[in-house]
This record gives C-alpha cells, sequence and structure tokens, in this order.
C-alpha cells in the first residue's frame, strides 16, 4: 500500500463549486504540504503544516483553505474554483529533522490530483 | 520570492550518453534535493545535500552541493530509456518552524533507444 494517499485522484468541477482534496499518509510523519503544479511552473507550495492543528501560509495561499484535524489527514479545500486553479495538486510528508545529515528533509509526495475547473 | 533557475528546460539525448543539469540561486539554501517525477507520478526523491561541496552518489547519480551553496548539479552517466521523466532540483531553507522549500522548473529529460 502506498504510503501518502491523495482522493480524488481525477475531478472535474464547475466555476464556483467548493472542491476538497484529501491526503493520508501512513508514514508517521508529523509535518505534511500541499504543492500545486502547473506545466513549466514547477512545484509551488500552497500550505504546509507542522502538527495537528498547526496551519502556515506557503507561496500561494490565495483562494484556497487547508485543514490538519489528525496527524494522518490533510484536507485542501477551494472554497470558490476558479479556471487558473486547474493543475495538479500534490501533497508531501516529512519527518522532523533530527541531525542535518539525516534524512529529516526529504520529502515524500502523493501520487497527486489532476483537477480541471471549467 | 526566492527562484531557482534550473537548466536545460529540456533534453533529448541517445541512450548511454552522459547528461548534466544544475540549478542556481541567488538565494543561499541549507539543502539542495533532487528529485525525479515520472508521468501521472509524484516525485521521488534521488538524492539529499546537507553540506556545502558535498558530492553524492546513487548508482549512476552524481550530484553536488555548491561551494557557496547557491547552486547544484546533477549529473547522470550512460543513460538508459527508463532514465525518461522530469527531474527537479530543489533548495532548503529551515530552522524551527520556518521552512522553505523552493523547486525548480524542471528538466524534461528524453532518452532515445
Amino acid at each position: 500500500d502506498a504510503d501518502v494517499t491523495q482522493t480524488p485522484r481525477n475531478r472535474i468541477t464547475k466555476t464556483g463549486k467548493r472542491i476538497m482534496l484529501e491526503c493520508s499518509q501512513t508514514k508517521g510523519h508529523d509535518r505534511m504540504y500541499w504543492y500545486r503544479q502547473d506545466p513549466g511552473l514547477g512545484l509551488q507550495l500552497i500550505y504546509y503544516s507542522f502538527d495537528v492543528k498547526d496551519i502556515n501560509k506557503g507561496e500561494i495561499s490565495d483562494g484556497y483553505s487547508v485543514s490538519r484535524q489528525a496527524q494522518a489527514k490533510f484536507s485542501l479545500s477551494l472554497e470558490s474554483a476558479i479556471p487558473n486553479q486547474t493543475a495538479l495538486y500534490f501533497c508531501a510528508t516529512s519527518d522532523l529533522p533530527v541531525i542535518a545529515r539525516e534524512l529529516g528533509n526529504e520529502q515524500f509526495f502523493g501520487p497527486g490530483t489532476r483537477l480541471t475547473v471549467l | 520570492g526566492q527562484q531557482l533557475n534550473q537548466s536545460p528546460q529540456s533534453m533529448f539525448i541517445q541512450e548511454g550518453e552522459d547528461v548534466s543539469m544544475n540549478c542556481t540561486s541567488s538565494s543561499i539554501f541549507n539543502t539542495w534535493l533532487w528529485y525525479k517525477q515520472d508521468p501521472g507520478e509524484g516525485p521521488v526523491l534521488l538524492i539529499a545535500l546537507y553540506k556545502a561541496g558535498e558530492l553524492t552518489s546513487n548508482g549512476r547519480l552524481t550530484a553536488q552541493f555548491g561551494i557557496t551553496r547557491k547552486d547544484s548539479f546533477l549529473n547522470i552517466s550512460a543513460s538508459i530509456p527508463s532514465d525518461v521523466g522530469i527531474y527537479f532540483c530543489a533548495g532548503l531553507k529551515s530552522g524551527g518552524s520556518n521552512y522553505k522549500l523552493t523547486f525548480g522548473k524542471g528538466t524534461l529529460l528524453t532518452v532515445n533507444p
């Protein structure tokens, strides 16, 4: 079974609809992240969370909100979807960095959700 | 915000050739990461670099953390068809509750058998 799962994998919706993307992890990591990927633009950080109830804005948080009610789950919401939010969305997790050379900073990515807003 | 300049944007090579790609930034990072993304999947970490000047290998892959902490390169030797994908560099600044991982825009690698 995958360590980081995302649901749904694909979603087509209309402008103005509320959408929630779910992320679950079985790695036991405290830190979770949501990224957006657009062609030619790499990955941009939307929100991240270092612990339950901890929420931090990333580079492009406008138009998005998140919820971290449990260590294993981090959900991303689009309150009123718009066409330029059409993109691939990735969830990632990481453990606490313990020592500088430990792989604590490594982020493990989910398989992605392809969202299309018409 | 800070940006990473990753080059080249794309490469089309013959199987067996060596590949080199790099990332540069105007900012200093304390960690450099290199990821590979296959179609329809999330990025997978290839190599992590934690110290300026560090040279690390993972099979046919070799990456270095630039001495200025503002750049990194990734080399792939003797490329094979399964090396096809998008390669991303990422620079990390972290400390306490401050955390920022910045990704390059990716290098699309195509390997011709």
